[in-house]
């Protein structure tokens, strides 16, 4: 049974609207949580983190949103744009501990 | 630094035949991670290493995969007998246990092809 889900498999969005990337987990010792950025034909690459101490990080026009009592988190793109065409996986581990749980992604189109 | 260095990049084999995935981790990285990506269930870690030892291989299918690390700069993933049902892509990835983000490194990734 998959502890972490991204239950959008794509999501289309206009260049410079937000993009709003979902995911939820279900194991509340869960206690950390990063997003991926891959591309085809490449490797997930590392895009932001966040702990459960905070609720909202930010790096540029990216920010990911933690509910701890809903066991969800999101990601905002503002402003999307074209080269943020990719796939975006969720992952979630108790902290300190290497092992991470996937979610299936999510396929984003920035159409121009 | 090179990155994560996986080959080969394709490979195509019938039912049946032994495969053997390669994998170079990131120099000086102590953990060394095996993963599967399907449609259907996403990125499954499949196995990992901490300073060359395996320390969770709860992911591995079953007895027809195995992983070793003889040593700090190179891992293998072997499946044999390979069937249709491993067809899918494997991702080698790497990181330090001090790593400011706890976020790992990926290679490129193998498409294996079972017919």
């Amino acid at each position: 049974d998959q502890q972490v889900k991204q239950n959008s498999p794509s999501l289309s969005v206009q260049e410079g609207r937000i993009s709003i990337l979902n995911c939820d987990y279900t194991n509340s010792m869960f206690d950390y949580f990063l997003w991926y950025k891959k591309y085809p034909a490449e490797g997930p690459t590392f895009l932001i983190s966040i702990s459960s101490i905070k609720d909202k990080n930010e790096d540029g026009r990216f920010t990911v949103f933690l509910n701890k009592s809903a066991k969800h988190l999101s990601l905002h793109i503002v402003p999307s744009q074209p080269g943020d065409s990719a796939v975006y996986f969720c992952a979630a581990s108790v902290y300190n501990f290497n092992k991470f749980y996937f979610g299936s992604g999510t396929k984003l189109n920035v159409k121009p | 630094d090179a990155g994560v260095i996986q080959s080969p990049r394709h490979e195509v084999t019938e039912m049946g035949q032994e495969v053997t995935l390669r994998c170079k981790p990131i120099s000086g990285h102590d953990y060394l991670f095996w993963y599967r990506q399907t449609m259907m269930r996403g990125l499954e870690l499949l196995i990992y290493f901490n300073n060359n030892v395996p320390i969770d291989d709860s992911g591995m299918p079953e007895d027809r995969f195995s992983a070793k690390m003889p040593n700090a700069s190179f891992s293998t993933l072997k499946i044999q007998p390979s069937e249709p049902r491993d067809s899918a892509v494997y991702f080698c990835a790497s990181n330090s246990g001090t790593s400011t983000y706890n976020e790992q490194f990926f290679g490129p990734g193998t498409r294996l092809t079972v017919l």
